[in-house]
């Protein structure tokens, strides 16, 4: 899983609560993702940063939200908006954006949600 | 938008024999193709990846694949397969760079290599 970390691997909540999921790299990559897996659906992109105090919106991103104060560090809270948070979650990063540069993932974050 | 296809849910073959996964990609330009491996509960390691010149590609674990550009294919092959090999297998296409060039990924096709 190379030199990205997510904590925690599993999570409970009770519905209605905001929970954040932390990602952390020390490979000095200035992209980072995450992204969502469900059963069967492959993995889905919710936001993606390419720099500092920068992030965007992928495909899923209602009910989440992201911030990116530090190169090393990209947390995803998963807010009370998000209809179906249970899931697996993964977080990615790569060196460049234009270069054709594969993605390290870390080991992810398994989500449950009662 | 740049998309590939895993058609096989579920793909079983015998300890020692040859392996196929199928990947099917839809791109407008140059395809950018990717193969990672997940085993349960992990996240995803990367294989390999396609950006241009040989068709045949060599990557990690003796894995290999072979673009096809007429079939629009990029199938994952392995010659002898072992029990180890059994994990979830993606094919992913890069996006654009209106997405921060993430990955789109296939479905996902599950490996099993019985003894």
């Amino acid at each position: 899983d190379g030199g990205i970390t997510q904590s925690p691997k599993y999570l409970f909540r009770k519905e209605g609560q905001n929970v954040t999921l932390s990602c952390e790299q020390n490979l000095n990559h200035d992209a980072m993702y995450w992204y969502r897996q469900d059963p069967g659906q492959g993995l889905r992109l919710i936001y993606y940063s390419q720099i500092v105090n920068d992030f965007q919106k992928g495909d899923i991103a209602e009910g989440y939200s992201v911030s990116r104060e530090k190169k090393e560090s990209f947390p995803l809270t998963v807010t009370s908006a998000q209809k179906n948070p249970t899931a697996f979650y993964l977080c990615a990063s790569s060196i460049a954006l234009a270069g054709i540069i594969e993605q390290y993932f870390g080991p992810g974050t398994r989500l449950t949600v009662t | 938008a740049q998309s590939v296809a895993q058609p096989e849910d579920q793909v079983n073959v015998a300890e020692g024999n040859p392996l196929t996964v199928k990947c099917t990609y839809s791109v407008s330009g140059n395809p950018y193709l990717f193969w990672y491996v997940q085993y349960p509960n992990r996240g995803l390691q990367f294989l390999l990846k396609y950006i241009t010149g040989d068709n045949l590609v060599k990557g990690s674990y003796g894995f290999e694949a072979e673009f096809n550009k007429s079939q629009t294919s990029f199938h994952l092959k392995k010659p002898s397969a072992l029990v180890s090999d059994s994990a979830l297998y993606f094919c992913a296409v890069r996006d654009g760079g209106n997405s921060g060039y993430a990955l789109n990924f296939g479905k996902g096709t599950s490996l099993l290599v019985t003894p």
